[in-house]
């Protein structure tokens, strides 16, 4: 069965850097783009980026151009998203998630990993 | 900040029906697909809906969608007290992904 399991909680201070994990099986992980979707607290989803874990190919969301990378490494069928220049609001639950068989939705979700970001 | 807007809440008794709306522009939910989204407390999102009006498997024919123009509508049949979550829609603009405001449902 598909799963993807993320990496643990992270604490970070104002302006360092957070690198999220997200490990994929169940499927063949070059078929599939993988999305990132952040959820701050008690607020609604806002997508991140995406990117194609068939060539690496990366779409940022406008407001995170600059301070997110998206990366893949199909060796281990893991997703990597790092953030830099960490801010309070950017204190949120930071899913991946799979894009869909569909045309644009997200059929698969990562359990979600809290990043909090405080002095 | 979204540019997806839904009502903040709606609630109905168990065994009735609800209905969400979800009201874009041209620029994503009409020229682009709509899928929804289930979210319990404290969990992940779900995929309840994609392409507008398909369900995944498993996902029980209680729920629908539609789209309309630039609105989409989630509906909820047979109201179970498992059903209250939050339910956010979902589509892009201009190839970047973008997601409504949310519904909290709640069963009376």
């Amino acid at each position: 069965q598909v799963q993807l399991v993320q990496s643990g909680a992270e604490v970070k201070k104002p302006g360092a850097s957070v690198k999220v994990s997200c490990k994929a099986s169940g499927y063949t992980f070059t078929s599939y783009g993988i999305s990132w979707v952040r959820q701050a607290p008690g607020q609604g989803l806002e997508w991140m980026g995406w990117i194609s874990a068939y060539n690496g190919n990366t779409n940022y969301a406008q407001k995170l151009q600059g301070r997110v990378t998206m990366t893949t490494d199909t060796s281990t069928s893991t997703a990597y998203m790092e953030l830099r220049s960490l801010r309070s609001d950017d204190t949120a639950v930071y899913y991946c998630a799979r894009e869909g068989g569909g045309y644009g939705d997200f059929d698969y979700w990562g359990q979600g990993t809290l990043v909090t970001v405080s002095s | 900040q979204s540019v997806l807007t839904q009502p903040p809440s709606v609630s109905a008794a168990p065994g009735q029906k609800v209905t969400i709306s979800c009201s874009g522009s041209s620029s994503n939910i009409g020229n682009n697909y709509v899928s929804w989204y289930q979210q319990l407390p404290g969990t992940a999102p779900k995929l309840l809906i994609y392409d507008n009006n398909k369900r995944p498997s498993g996902i029980p024919d209680r729920f629908s969608g539609s789209k309309s123009g630039t609105s989409a509508t989630l509906g909820i049949t047979g109201l179970q007290t498992g059903d209250e979550a939050d339910y956010y829609c979902g589509t892009w603009d201009s190839s970047r992904g973008v997601f409504g405001t949310g519904t909290k449902v709640t069963v009376l």
